[in-house]
């Protein structure tokens, strides 16, 4: 699977959108982008993935780069309770022991009220 | 809807006993995975298993053991526990296929402290 950077840490202000980069420059093909969320002392929650196309759900939204080299997070009018670290994994999502999710160590969101 | 569910959440242990980490998931998942995280660093995967009755090894399997007896279940043993496995471990499962379906569900954690 391919690595990710991210930043380690960002701020953002309550109510304004949240944009958390990501860089992939090794991504394969056939990799997808997924994002996670870990709120302190919990396990991590899915947010939103995507392969090519932007996505959005109620969550979130994902803007993919054309060349796939890298991605953003925008959570879109953030609040007290979406301060976690977000990680950015690329992974093969099929079946088997691709579908293990390598974690890097993620961005510190910290909204600030 | 318990969703994963992790037993027990806190647990001491002295170096060289043994235990066994419980998981339950309730939305029929085909694949089950037991990660553990350090402080300040992302998770890591200890073993993982695609159906009941199979299991298989991830990043660092040494020092723990698992069984699939039952599809709902995971458990992760530890047979002699040492300092370095003192951590938080996190259970998970997932759908088999289907890109839309294949996001994984984490528990709560369990925190071991070997002493």
């Amino acid at each position: 699977d391919a690595k990710t950077t991210q930043p380690p840490s960002m701020d953002c202000a309550e109510g304004r959108a949240a944009n958390l980069p990501c860089n992939h420059s090794t991504i394969s093909g056939n990799e997808y982008v997924y994002w996670y969320r870990q709120i302190h002392s919990q396990g991590p929650q899915y947010i939103i993935h995507g392969l090519k196309n932007n996505e959005t759900n109620e969550m979130a939204s994902l803007i993919i780069t054309e060349d796939r080299k890298s991605s953003t997070l925008i959570l879109p009018h953030a609040t007290l309770r979406d301060t976690a670290v977000y990680y950015c994994i690329v992974r093969v999502a099929i079946g088997g022991a691709t579908n293990k999710l390598i974690f890097g160590t993620g961005t510190l969101l910290a909204v600030q009220p | 809807n318990a969703g994963v569910t992790q037993t027990p959440k806190f647990r001491v242990l002295k170096t060289g006993q043994s235990m066994t980490l419980l998981c339950a998931q309730d939305m029929n998942h085909e694949y089950m995975y037991w990660y553990r995280q350090d402080p300040g660093m992302g998770l890591r995967l200890i073993h993982y298993s695609v159906g009941e009755g199979t299991t298989a090894k991830g990043e660092v399997p040494d020092g723990y053991n698992v069984s699939r007896l039952k599809k709902q279940n995971f458990l992760l043993g530890l047979e002699s526990a040492a300092p370095s496995q003192t951590s938080v471990y996190f259970c998970a499962s997932s759908h088999r296929d289907e890109v839309t379906r294949n996001t994984i569900y984490f528990g709560e954690g369990s925190w071991l402290t070997v002493v």
